[in-house]
């Protein structure tokens, strides 16, 4: 069985300031690691995905998480964010059919001027 | 590309009532699942559908249950609803392939 910790709930950060949200996880098998991003009154879209390769992943918007087998961990980073980027951050772990995602209990990013 | 559409988007029920929620995949994808969001339990997977075959299960009761239509349709249907059922139901569809699930915005059951 699988499970994640996201530590914290909610992360309060200025605008252009740097920001890391934080994804542990546990599985006893080879696992996949998301991030979706979820905005008010809508429903999940991905963020950015590891599957194999690389350990450091980029989105388009300028996000980025590595993959650290060793702590177990898949911290999600963004340099300078946005007021945009204001939303809730899932983190999520698959085994390797992908029949199930198992989610993080989410933080949310709050962003002020 | 259409999206994931799920409907109802918003319905209200009352304890003991039965509820039928409907989710259309994006087109060529055969893999359907299920999740509820709610602020105290996060979200929760529900269960997946392949070719109209459920291949996997969470851990909720036998009140909720789902299938899946030959043309990868899929619903979900809770029987006498109690309070605690108030959630944010959200389905997505995925290839299977790239592990990218692709969710509808979901239905907002709210049991009085």
């Amino acid at each position: 069985a699988q499970s994640v910790t996201q530590l914290d709930s909610q992360v309060p950060v200025f605008e252009e300031a740097p920001v890391e949200l934080r994804c542990n996880y546990s599985s006893s098998v080879s696992v996949y690691l998301f991030w979706y991003v979820q905005y008010p009154n809508q429903g999940l879209q991905l963020l950015l995905k590891y599957l194999s390769g690389s350990t450091l992943v980029e989105s388009i918007n300028g996000f980025e998480a590595e993959f650290n087998k060793s702590q177990t961990s898949f911290h999600l980073r963004k340099p300078s964010v946005h007021i945009s980027d204001t939303a809730e951050y899932f983190c999520a772990v698959s085994d390797r059919s992908f029949q199930k995602l198992v989610f993080g209990t989410g933080t949310r990013l709050l962003v002020s001027p | 590309k259409a999206g994931v559409t799920q409907t109802p988007r918003y319905l209200i029920k009352t304890r003991g009532q039965q509820v039928t929620l409907s989710c259309s995949p994006i087109s060529g994808h055969r893999s359907v699942s299920w999740y509820q969001q709610t602020p105290g339990q996060g979200l929760q997977f529900l269960f997946e559908y392949f070719s109209e075959t459920q291949r996997n299960k969470g851990n909720f009761p036998g009140r909720f249950s789902g299938r899946q239509f030959s043309n990868s349709r899929s619903e979900m249907n809770v029987s006498t609803l109690e309070l605690g059922d108030s959630a944010l139901y959200l389905c997505a569809s995925t290839t299977g392939q790239t592990g990218e699930l692709f969710f509808g915005e979901g239905s907002r059951l709210t049991v009085l």
